[in-house]
């Protein structure tokens, strides 16, 4: 059974700050990893990490894949107020699905 | 684009009563999926559909029916609710297989 780890379960920083979020997974075949954001409502798509790209960046959000150890980070630098939401790792095996972890809840206070 | 749509955005149910929500994307996607979401659960696949006409069970889908309608529609259906549906629901779709998902705005579901 496909399996995806997701630490720290929540975390809680001033503005300004970086933080680190990790996701581990254990999947047959894997194909691609993939971030979400979730503020109030649906999932919002950050990045997709493939075996053929394996470190992404947009402004102050990067993700990097390692596929030996089997896991993912999300930096983010400079936090802001608005980055304040849940973040969600999924893993893509062999088939269509996606498997979620359980989300980092991420609280940025000015 | 509208994107992914789902109806309605919030129930209220009875245990025992029956409903269908409903999904639609105007994405031309291939593949649609329904997800339920609880605290500190995660997102669960309830069902999927890779293509029109096909469906496939997900992680949990007991207490769940679904038709794919056309390539656009994709509804989740509960026969006979039970508290412990009580969650919400998000529909995705894509393109296929290896593609990224994309979420629509979900349904809030009270089954009292």
């Amino acid at each position: 059974e496909d399996k995806v780890v997701q630490s720290p379960l929540s975390l809680v920083v001033h503005e300004g700050d970086t933080v680190t979020l990790n996701c581990s997974y254990e999947v047959t075949n894997f194909r691609s990893l993939l971030w979400y954001k979730q503020e109030k409502k649906a999932p919002t798509f950050l990045f997709m990490l493939t075996s053929s790209g394996i470190e992404k960046k947009s402004g102050r959000l990067s993700s990097i894949l390692d596929k030996k150890e089997l896991f993912s980070i999300l930096n983010i630098t400079a936090t802001q107020t608005g980055d304040s939401a849940i973040y969600l790792c999924a893993v893509g095996g062999s088939n269509y699905k996606l498997t979620f972890g359980k989300g980092t809840l991420l609280t940025v206070n000015p | 684009n509208a994107g992914v749509t789902q109806t309605p955005k919030f129930q209220v149910l009875k245990t025992g009563q029956s409903m269908t929500l409903q999904c639609a994307q105007d994405m031309n996607h291939n593949s649609m999926y329904w997800y339920r979401q609880d605290p500190g659960m995660g997102l669960r696949l309830i069902y999927y559909s890779a293509s029109e006409g096909t469906t496939d069970k997900g992680e949990v889908p007991n207490g769940y029916n679904v038709s794919r309608l056309n390539k656009r529609e994709f509804s989740l259906r509960l026969e006979s609710a039970a508290p412990s549906q009580t969650s919400v629901y998000f529909c995705a779709s894509n393109r296929g297989y290896q593609e990224t998902q994309y979420f629509g705005p979900g349904t809030r579901l009270l089954v009292l």
